[in-house]
């Protein structure tokens, strides 16, 4: 069965300074790979994907995440946070021929001003 | 474009009552999906139609929830009755083919229910 585990409940970052959001995956094979982000009373919204190809994504919003096979994990980076990137973040796997998207229990993210 | 719609936005029931969400995915997107969010989780997938077919309902709770999807369009997920334990964000997602380049999921507002 494949799973995705996001270690950390919560992430506070000041505004300006780096933000990571961590997602680890146990499943073999090739995973797809996905990151969402969910603002209060709003539904998740896709940030990027990764499905082949070069391990570092660029997404929406300034966020980009990088792929590592060999630690299998998939953690969400943007270089300078604002404090509209206060959020829930949703790392999510699936493989190609499974369409069922599994999530992880979601970090949720406060920058301060 | 349009996205995802859903309604209501918000629903309070009592426990053993009946509730039908609504759900109106992006136009051209064939693959419709209803997950379950409970506070502090993750979503999790109930039911996910291709067109007007059933492909995945296994965590769907058959003896109280059902869902259907006529024309391939609208779909309507129902709860018959409502427990206490079904208090979650209900949150419906479409894309525009199960599989290959298109794939991303886009969310609707998502149901807010509570069960009294």
């Amino acid at each position: 069965a494949q799973s995705v585990a996001q270690p950390e409940d919560q992430v506070n970052v000041a505004e300006g300074n780096p933000l990571t959001v961590k997602c680890t995956y146990s499943v073999s094979g090739n995973p797809y790979l996905f990151w969402y982000v969910q603002y209060p009373n709003r539904g998740l919204q896709f940030l990027l994907k990764y499905i082949t190809g070069d391990n570092l994504v660029k997404g929406s919003y300034g966020f980009e995440a990088e792929f590592n096979k060999s630690q299998t994990s998939f953690h969400l980076k943007k270089p300078s946070a604002l404090v509209s990137d206060s959020a829930l973040y949703f790392c999510a796997v699936r493989f190609p021929n499974d369409y069922k998207l599994s999530f992880g229990a979601g970090t949720t993210v406060t920058v301060r001003a | 474009e349009a996205g995802v719609a859903q309604s209501p936005r918000y629903k309070i029931i009592e426990k053993r009552q009946s509730v039908a969400f609504w759900c109106n995915p992006i136009s051209g997107h064939a693959t419709l999906y209803w997950y379950q969010q409970i506070l502090g989780q993750g979503p999790k997938l109930l039911i996910q139609f291709q067109n007007n077919g059933v492909v995945d309902d296994s965590q769907l709770p058959k003896d109280r929830f059902s869902a259907e999807r006529l024309k391939g369009v609208d779909s309507t997920l129902k709860i018959q009755p409502a427990k206490l334990e079904d208090s979650a964000v209900y949150l419906c997602a479409s894309s525009l083919v199960r599989g290959g380049v298109g794939f991303e999921q886009y969310f609707g507002p998502g149901t807010r229910l509570t069960v009294t």
